[in-house]
């Protein structure tokens, strides 16, 4: 299986901070890694496909980048709605993986 | 607007099967174009993929869980279903059905509200 490690494991920023959270698979997969937003009780929602697309009606200060085995998931400048817990997952191969995820929480 | 909902029995007993139906709304479950999906997730813990099923009935699973997972589809119902047998107390988590429409490799673009599975004896 392949391994995906974010990181941090959590992150305290504050209101107009700008974020990265980092994602690496433990071998090469192209550019199919997706991106998801969870908030408590409530089902993920995907943010960013093929590592840097916009899923449709996603705010634009969500980005993402990288190809191979390093991502990168950026939000430009934090919102209060913003602050979740963020996941990587791997669609190059089975079994689909996902990271441990990374808690936003505010400053 | 796409919508998934999750039903099935919040209580399993140890040893027994666990059995999950999603149904779909609003959107093409009857085009060739979705895999349709099940993962899971522990209370306070992260997202596991269970596995995926086409229109066809091809299915593809998790191998840590493939020997007791069954999924089946019925177009006529726009619905599909998680069949986990041997349940332990390991298996309690909150169960979410998704959709994966494949040929944009966009990972899962729609998911249910999700639902309690716990496992007692």
């Amino acid at each position: 299986d392949i391994q995906m490690t974010q990181s941090p494991s959590s992150v305290s920023a504050s209101v107009g901070d700008r974020v990265t959270i980092t994602c690496r698979a433990s071998q090469g997969i192209g550019i199919w890694l997706a991106w998801y937003q969870q908030k408590r009780g409530k089902a993920p929602e995907l943010l960013i496909y093929a590592a840097s697309s916009l899923e449709s009606g996603v705010p634009s200060r969500f980005s993402g980048s990288g190809a191979g085995t390093d991502f990168t998931l950026t939000i430009s400048s934090l919102q209060p709605d913003d602050f979740a817990t963020y996941y990587c997952q791997q669609t190059d191969s089975f079994p689909y993986t996902f990271g441990q995820g990374t808690k936003l929480e505010i400053k | 607007q796409v919508q998934l909902q999750e039903s099935g029995p919040g209580l399993v007993k140890t040893s027994q099967t666990l059995s999950l139906t999603c149904t779909v709304s609003g959107g093409s479950f009857n085009s060739g174009s979705y895999y349709w999906n099940w993962i899971r997730q522990p209370a306070g813990k992260g997202l596991e993929w269970i596995g995926r099923i086409y229109s066809s009935g091809s299915t593809n699973y998790n191998p840590s869980l493939k020997s007791r997972v069954t999924m089946s589809i019925d177009m006529s119902k726009k619905q599909f279903s998680l069949e986990l047998t041997s349940v332990t107390a390991a298996d309690t988590a909150v169960y979410y059905c998704a959709r994966d429409p494949w040929f944009q490799r966009k990972g899962l673009d729609y998911w249910g509200q999700g639902v309690l599975v716990t496992v007692s004896s």
